[in-house]
């Protein structure tokens, strides 16, 4: 099963509008990044969050994480044509030696001029 | 620096046959992880390499294997290839390990395709 799973699944918005979608995740982890994927430059690392961090941010996202909740959310303000891709949340746990990223599903969005 | 680099971008293969998947890493990068990704799925992890040691593994079957040269070229190898595995496979380079936090770069990905 998905560790990550980001909501919603799916988001249309207008240019200049701001975009919010969430990742939930089921066990303790050391920290949680969120990725972007479009067609034109493929997987592309946006910011990290350390599980002892609550916000960070980089440019127009900003990043919340909640552990008591088990949730992060990835804000993009003021949203660009440009920005329209597939957002994806990966946690990093540790299950004894191993340590791995687990990825959701994706939240794709739609940014419309 | 360039990018990482995954060759072949694009493989048909058939059920039964088996594949190599090449992926060169950002220099520098010592840590190779591969992925694969389908459209119900997701992303799913297969393996880590740092060092030439496979440091981390997914929840794959024995048909997916890997190695990591001492250049930190790594290959991944699918044998006895099913339907199932079509799918677009993604390596991605780190300076360290990706679990502890290391920022991946992926490279553009090998598409295959299994009839």
């Amino acid at each position: 099963s998905q560790q990550g799973e980001e909501d919603p699944q799916a988001l249309s918005i207008q240019e200049g509008e701001n975009a919010t979608m969430n990742c939930s995740y089921k066990t303790s982890i050391n920290n949680l990044q969120w990725y972007r994927q479009n067609s034109g430059r493929g997987l592309v690392h946006l910011i990290l969050i350390r599980s002892n961090e609550r916000e960070k941010h980089s440019g127009r996202l900003r990043v919340t994480l909640d552990t008591s909740k088990k949730s992060s959310s990835l804000l993009i303000t003021a949203s660009r044509a440009a920005d329209t891709a597939s957002y994806f949340c990966a946690t990093a746990t540790y299950a004894g030696n191993n340590r791995k990223l687990i990825w959701g599903l994706g939240t794709s969005l739609a940014v419309n001029p | 620096k360039a990018g990482v680099t995954q060759t072949p971008r694009y493989l048909i293969k058939t059920r039964g046959q088996q594949v190599t998947l090449s992926c060169s890493p950002i220099s520098g990068h010592r840590s190779v992880s591969w992925y694969q990704q389908t459209p119900g799925q997701g992303l799913q992890f297969l393996f880590e390499y740092f060092s030439e040691t496979q440091r981390n593994k997914g929840n794959f079957p024995g048909r997916f294997s890997g190695r990591q040269f001492s250049n930190s070229r790594s290959e991944m190898n699918v044998s006895t290839l099913e339907l199932g595995d079509s799918a677009l496979y993604l390596c991605a380079s780190s300076p360290g390990l990706a679990g502890r936090g290391s920022e991946q770069y992926f490279g553009p990905g090998t598409r295959l395709t299994v009839t």
